[in-house]
C-alpha cells in the first residue's frame, strides 16, 4: 500500500520560532491534507491542497503541494504555546476512498 | 461550524462482545468514513461508505466489522466479537465529494474502545 514519510518524528522549539515539517512518498497524490491532533481527540483539518504546485495559507500556517505531487511541507511561523500538538500529513490518491496518514510530528513548545 | 459528532465517547467491553459506534456525519455530506488508531500510532483508514453501501475497504476491515446507515442521519461501526487488538480510538469522518473531487474530509472527536 502507499505510505507517507513524515518527518520530524517531534520537534522541540522555542515559542516564537518558525516550524517546518515534511512528507515524502513513492506515491503520487491527488490530495494533500494536513491536520493537528490534541491528545484524547480527533484530527482538526487545517489545510487542503488540491493542485500540484499549490500554496496555500491558514493564519501562521502556510502548506505546499509538491509538484512532483509526492511531497508536501507545513510551516508555522511565530510559533505560539497552542500550537502545541501532533500535525498528521496525509494523501489521497491512486483511486482510493481512504487517507494514507503520516506518523505524526510532534510538537513540543519550551516557553 | 458543522461538526461530526460521535457516541460514546469511552467504552470498555470484554472480549468477544459485540459493539457499536455511532457517528452523526455533517449534514449536506454524502461521503462517510471510520478510520482507527491505535495509541501512538497514525491514523489508519477502515472503510468509506456512499450511497448506501460499502464504496472502499482496507484489510483491517474484516469480516467482524460491519457498517449501516440506519436512518438519514447516522452512521454505526459494528464489531462482531471484540479482541484485544481492537483498543483503539475509533474516528468517523465525513466529506463532501469523493475520492475524485478534491476531497476534504471531516474527523469527528473520536470513540476511544478498550477491550479487556
Amino acid at each position: 500500500g502507499q505510505q507517507l514519510n513524515q518527518s520530524p518524528q517531534s520537534m522541540f522549539i522555542q515559542e516564537g520560532e518558525d516550524v517546518s515539517m515534511n512528507c515524502t512518498s513513492s506515491s503520487i497524490f491527488n490530495t494533500w491534507l494536513w491536520y493537528k491532533q490534541d491528545p484524547g481527540e480527533g484530527p482538526v483539518l487545517l489545510i487542503a491542497l488540491y493542485k500540484a504546485g499549490e500554496l496555500t495559507s491558514n493564519g501562521r500556517l502556510t502548506a505546499q503541494f509538491g509538484i512532483t505531487r509526492k511531497d508536501s511541507f507545513l510551516n508555522i511561523s511565530a510559533s505560539i504555546p497552542s500550537d502545541v500538538g501532533i500535525y498528521f500529513c496525509a494523501g489521497q490518491g491512486g483511486g482510493a476512498d481512504g487517507l494514507t496518514f503520516g506518523k505524526g510530528t510532534h510538537l513540543i513548545i519550551q516557553p | 461550524e458543522p461538526e461530526v459528532t460521535q457516541t460514546p465517547s469511552h467504552q470498555v467491553t470484554q472480549m468477544g462482545q459485540e459493539v457499536i459506534l455511532r457517528c452523526v456525519p455533517i449534514s449536506n455530506h454524502l461521503y462517510f468514513y471510520w478510520y482507527r488508531q491505535i495509541l501512538g500510532q497514525k491514523v489508519e483508514f477502515l472503510v468509506s461508505f456512499y450511497n448506501n453501501e460499502i464504496s472502499e475497504k482496507s484489510e483491517i476491515f474484516d469480516d467482524q466489522f460491519s457498517v449501516e446507515r440506519p436512518d438519514g442521519s447516522n452512521f454505526t461501526l459494528k464489531i462482531r466479537s471484540t479482541k484485544l487488538e481492537d483498543s483503539a480510538m475509533y474516528f468517523c469522518a465525513s466529506s463532501v465529494s469523493g475520492r475524485w473531487s478534491g476531497n476534504t474530509i471531516y474527523f469527528g472527536e473520536g470513540s476511544w474502545l478498550t477491550v479487556v
